[in-house]
């Protein structure tokens, strides 16, 4: 069964602070790994890796897979009040059309 | 930009009543998804379809069924909802016939059973 599991489940740190959340999978014939940002309502979508340590970046927020160790970061410097969300990661099944997400970090940034 | 659009961002229902959540996207793809979003469990696959007409079984399918009679529109239908049936329900599609990845979301129907 294809599993995804990420910590911490909850985080709170202060505007400013750099934090690195963990997503570690198991996945058959594994494809590539997404971390999406859900703020209100609908998970929007960050990155998709592939490969094992290319490091994928969007302003504050990198991200980096290891295809060896089987896990990602995602890293997000100087936190603002507006990347509280919830982080969610996820990974396609072998041949399948199905994501198998993680339960998700809670980051609250708080001033 | 993709929009996904699902008819409801609240509804309330009573246990027994038939339930249509309906999601309507306008990209052309041809994957749709229904998940379950609960506390503590994440999200869930309920049902997804890789065309019109079809349909596959995902993780949690009991108490579900799903109709795709239009590419645009997925329903997703609970025949006797129940009040385990209140839950967050996200719908999504994707771009691709042979791969999921890069799911497009809507912004979600918070359903209460009472």
């Amino acid at each position: 069964e294809d599993k995804v599991v990420q910590s911490p489940l909850s985080l709170v740190v202060h505007e400013g602070d750099t934090v690195t959340l963990n997503c570690s999978y198991e996945v058959t014939n594994f494809r590539s790994l997404l971390w999406y940002k859900q703020e209100k309502k609908a998970p929007t979508f960050l990155f998709m890796l592939t490969s094992s340590g290319i490091e994928k970046k969007s302003g504050r927020l990198s991200s980096i897979l290891d295809k060896k160790e089987l896990f990602s970061i995602l890293n997000i410097t100087a936190t603002q009040t507006g990347d509280s969300a919830v982080y969610l990661c996820a990974a396609p099944g072998a041949g399948s059309y199905q994501l198998t997400f993680g339960k998700g970090t809670k980051l609250s940034v708080i001033p | 930009d993709v929009k996904v659009t699902q008819s409801s961002r609240y509804l309330v229902k009573r246990t027994g009543e038939k339930v249509f959540l309906e999601c309507v996207q306008d990209m052309d793809h041809e994957n749709m998804f229904w998940y379950r979003q609960d506390p503590g469990l994440g999200l869930r696959l309920i049902y997804f379809s890789y065309d019109v007409k079809m349909k596959e079984k995902g993780d949690i399918p009991e108490g579900y069924s799903v109709s795709r009679e239009k590419k645009e529109r997925f329903s997703l239908i609970l025949e006797s909802a129940s009040t385990n049936q209140t839950s967050m329900y996200l719908c999504a599609s994707s771009p691709w016939r042979d791969s999921n990845e890069k799911l497009f979301f809507g912004s979600g129907t918070q359903l209460s059973v009472l």
